[in-house]
């Protein structure tokens, strides 16, 4: 079976610094993953997704993930934090039919 | 207008008391699932629904039941409500014919905050 395991339950920055959310998953085949926010208040917004093409992925809001077989992991990173980006941030990994969801990252931006 | 939106917001009802959560969209996907939300544990699906006649059970079935009206509505229902139903719902929907079945982009409703006394 598929799963995600988030290692930050939160995670907290400074604007301008960047962001590191960690992520590992584990499947027993080639995986789609994927990264989705929840601002306050909420639905889930994609940001941005693996599909076995290019291992660094770009995404919206300046975000990109590297897929890393070998590690098993697709951290998601920004080079400069902005207070928008406070938020709950999921990993996400596709079970062939339906997504399994990590238990979420909580990204605190301070001024 | 969103895409996907979920009738109602909020809602408080008693130990009991047969609910239902609506979520209608106006995306023309065909597939569309209902998650609950609780605190440290992420989403977990509850049902999911790939057209109007395919219905599935998710991973927490357990007190809850739909109904897939139109390719466009798809109803959850709780028939008599536990306090360990509070959660936030969501409703979210893919579309099957854009790439392969698991790299599908879901896109979520604004969520339902349901409290159960």
């Amino acid at each position: 079976a598929q799963s995600v395991t988030q290692l930050d339950s939160h995670v907290s920055v400074s604007e301008g610094t960047p962001v590191l959310l960690r992520c590992n998953y584990s499947s027993s085949y080639s995986p789609s993953l994927f990264w989705y926010v929840q601002h306050p208040n909420k639905g889930l917004q994609l940001l941005l997704k693996y599909t076995s093409a290019a291992t660094l992925v770009k995404g919206i809001n300046g975000f990109e993930a590297e897929f890393k077989k070998s590690e098993t992991s697709f951290h998601l990173t920004k080079p400069s934090a902005h207070m928008s980006d406070a938020a709950e941030y999921f990993c996400v990994v596709s079970d062939r039919k339906k997504l399994v969801f990590g238990t979420g990252t909580r990204l605190l931006v301070s001024p | 207008d969103a895409d996907v939106t979920q009738t109602p917001r909020n809602r408080i009802t008693k130990t009991g008391k047969r609910i239902m959560l609506e979520c209608s969209q106006t995306k023309g996907h065909d597939r569309m699932y209902w998650y609950r939300q609780d605190p440290g544990l992420g989403l977990r699906l509850i049902y999911y629904s790939f057209d109007v006649k395919d219905i599935n059970k998710g991973e927490i079935s357990d007190g809850y039941s739909v109904s897939r009206q139109a390719q466009a509505k798809f109803s959850l229902s709780l028939e008599s409500a536990i306090p360990n139903q509070t959660a936030l719902y969501f409703c979210a929907t893919s579309d099957s014919t854009t790439t392969g079945v698991y790299q599908e982009t879901q896109y979520f409703g604004p969520g339902t905050r349901l409290l159960v006394l």
